[in-house]
């Protein structure tokens, strides 16, 4: 059974960088049939999409990479393959990234070149932006 | 951007009740559009895609319908474990977005 776990801390400063990790366990983040997100939920909020990844052993092709552009200039979604990650980094933090943060797996027809829906969720990790 | 409207934002409903959530595009998604199942401090649950495909799973009282700008998922019956907020989300393109969510409550 695919499983999928948040991790990283649940309080950054203001200005400073939030990290976190998905660790995937039950199946391979080295997929080409499946891509990656990360999903954010503020308190008491509605569901924001971050961004999608698909491992392609090429990272730098942008081509396998999507953000959600409102938040591009701050985003960078990668992988750990060594430990079956997913990494989100986002930079220069305000208290309205305080949220919490979901990975998920996202369906992909690789013959037609097209994401869909979430299909496997992690629980989410929650996080408060505070100096 | 396409953007995504939901209503109502809130339902009082009771067990048993047939219910309806209209989700709308800011414009056309063909039918490229899912439904979540979100309870308080839980990731969402994937209902259905493709706006009317059942996952597995899923109990068939629930079902889609719609496409183009307008869309909408039915409970059949409404259920004590079916109390929860529901999402659309498209997914015309690489841009994903949700909808503000549906409340559903007694």
């Amino acid at each position: 059974q695919l499983q999928l776990q948040e991790s990283g801390p649940g309080l950054v400063k203001p200005s400073e960088t939030l990290s976190l990790t998905c660790t995937v366990s039950g199946g391979s983040i080295r997929t080409s049939s499946y891509y990656w997100g990360w999903i954010r939920q503020p308190p008491g909020k509605g569901l924001e999409w971050i961004g999608s990844l698909l491992y392609s052993g090429r990272l730098h092709n942008s081509g396998n990479i999507y953000y959600n552009p409102s938040l591009k200039s701050r985003v960078t979604i990668s992988v750990d393959t060594s430990k079956n990650q997913l990494v989100l980094r986002l930079t220069s933090v305000t208290a309205a990234d305080a949220a919490g943060y979901f990975c998920a797996r996202q369906k992909y027809n690789y013959r037609l070149g097209e994401l869909s829906s979430f299909d496997y969720w992690g629980q989410g990790t929650r996080v408060t932006v505070s100096s | 951007d396409i953007q995504m409207t939901q209503s109502p934002s809130t339902l009082s409903a009771s067990v048993g009740d047939r219910v309806t959530i209209t989700c709308r595009a800011s414009q056309s998604i063909n039918s490229w559009l899912a439904w979540y199942q979100q309870k308080p401090g839980k990731a969402p649950k994937l209902l259905i895609s493709q706006a009317s495909s059942l996952e597995s799973g899923v109990p068939s009282r629930f079902s889609g319908s719609g496409s183009g700008t307008e869309f909408t998922l039915t409970i059949s019956g409404l259920q004590p474990d079916d109390f929860a907020t529901y999402y659309c989300q498209q997914y015309n393109g690489f841009v994903f977005t949700f909808g503000p969510g549906t409340k559903v409550d007694i």
